[in-house]
């Protein structure tokens, strides 16, 4: 059973480009969470997805940041007009349905140039 | 809201030496309490969890952490460190009616020969 998978894992972009951040989670898994992790600071919570649905945003910045799990397919961090303050590490997570731990990816380290 | 300190962000210890990891949480519901350890450039992994029960809780690769409610407290211990065990190490929290993680910024273990 593959983990969760998240590509790219490197991703450079200039400043005011897009980024797309991808995440499929573990199979069997539905409900997916993002996650940022700054240099030196632990991870602060984004967004929590089930398919199809955005379940609690609150950690998203209100601009530019958007998410997505459709039916197929993976989930979809978009970042747009990026700036070097979104460089970082983006972590994914899944877990099932009613389940209490959640399994991360090993990331996608942005940097905006 | 809950909150998560890790007291310590740079633990220096000697093989085969003990060591304890500190974490102190805030929260005005009941929690779930975890471990990650993250390994460089990797995703996070869980070293152990406290859902209920005992409220010692024994983990992979030989760590332990005991739940303490009146200090709410959940303090990672291993008896014996080896080289392998140098990684950063993240305590975590969730409210036991929801899918939200709250992290430490993480305390960075480094095990000296």
């Amino acid at each position: 059973n593959a983990g969760v998978m998240q590509n790219p894992r490197h991703l450079v972009r200039r400043r005011g480009q897009e980024a797309r951040l991808r995440c499929s989670p573990m199979k069997g898994h539905s409900h997916v969470y993002w996650y940022r992790q700054l240099p030196e600071e632990g991870l602060k919570f984004m967004v929590y997805l089930q398919k199809e649905n955005i379940i609690d945003e609150s950690g998203m910045p209100k601009e530019r940041f958007s998410a997505e799990f459709p039916k197929e397919g993976p989930s979809i961090l978009r970042i747009q007009q990026v700036v070097r303050g979104d460089s970082a590490a983006y972590f994914c997570a899944s877990s099932p349905e009613h389940a209490y731990e959640q399994y991360f990816g090993p990331g996608t380290r942005l940097t905006v140039t | 809201a809950q909150s998560v300190t890790q007291l310590d962000s740079q633990v220096p210890v000697f093989e085969e030496a003990p060591v304890e990891l500190r974490c102190n949480y805030s929260s005005s519901v009941s929690v779930y309490l975890f471990w990650y350890v993250q390994y460089p450039n990797q995703g996070l992994q869980l070293l152990l969890k406290y859902l209920s029960g005992s409220t010692l809780v024994k983990g992979i690769n030989g760590f332990e952490a005991e739940f303490n409610k009146s200090q709410t407290s959940f303090h990672l211990r291993k008896p014996s460190v080896h080289i392998s065990d140098t990684a950063e190490y993240f305590c975590a929290v969730s409210k036991n009616t929801g899918n939200q993680f709250y992290f430490g910024t993480g305390t960075s273990l480094t095990v000296i020969p």
